[in-house]
């Protein structure tokens, strides 16, 4: 069974140009996360997503960053325009919160962003 | 609210010798909690979780962890280290109990060394 597949798993950029990350989840799960990595805020939560649906977006840092999630299977993480600071490592999560979750998250490998 | 403090940012120990990572937790709620692993440029792997079953839970590659809730503890151990143990662990509590579906609350990490 294949686990959370995130594309690109690295991505160089320059400050100002738009930047799309993917995300495909597990199948049959339906919660999906976008957490950011940096080694001065730890794992932070971005937004998390239930049937599709935004439920929490209070993490998302300001308005140019925004996320879909367009069908159950993927979504995406898009930073416009970017800037140096969002430079770190993207992970997309998914799990299943049915009558029988227990919290476990799925991590995909992530994405690692550099802005220069 | 809910809370994660890993007591140590960084441990180092000896091939062979017991490993011990320190988690403490603030809750309102019976929580569930977790250990995960991170090795180097690799998403993040479960461990092991605590789902307020056993107190004392076995994990993966030989990890265990006691939930002490006099203590509000959550502590990792593992008997005898091993090389492949070097990464980050992270402590993570699960707040999905209140109504958040499957929201995870991550501390700093600790950084585990095995030394040869």
């Amino acid at each position: 069974d294949a686990g959370v597949i995130q594309s690109p798993r690295h991505e160089v950029t320059e400050m100002g140009q738009e930047v799309t990350l993917r995300c495909k989840p597990i199948s049959g799960h339906n919660s999906l996360f976008w957490y950011r990595q940096t080694m001065m805020r730890g794992l932070e939560l971005l937004i998390y997503f239930n049937n599709n649906v935004p439920i929490d977006d209070s993490g998302m840092p300001e308005d140019r960053f925004s996320a879909k999630m367009p069908n159950a299977s993927f979504s995406t993480l898009k930073i416009q325009p970017s800037e140096p600071r969002d430079s770190a490592v993207y992970f997309c999560a998914s799990s299943w919160t049915g009558t029988s979750h227990t919290g476990e998250l799925f991590f995909g490998e992530g994405s690692r962003l550099t802005v220069l | 609210a809910q809370s994660v403090t890993q007591l140590d940012s960084h441990v180092s120990v000896s091939e062979g010798t017991p490993v011990l990572l320190r988690c403490n937790y603030s809750s309102s709620y019976s929580p569930s909690l977790f250990w995960y692993v991170q090795h180097p440029n690799k998403g993040l792997q479960l461990l092991l979780k605590y789902t307020s079953a056993a107190t004392l839970v076995k994990g993966i590659n030989g990890f265990e962890a006691e939930f002490k809730k006099s203590e509000t503890s959550f502590h990792l151990t593992k008997p005898s280290a091993h090389m492949s143990d070097a990464a980050e662990y992270f402590c993570v509590v699960s707040d999905f109990h209140s109504g958040n579906t499957g929201k995870l609350i991550f501390g700093q990490g600790t950084t585990l060394q095995v030394k040869p």
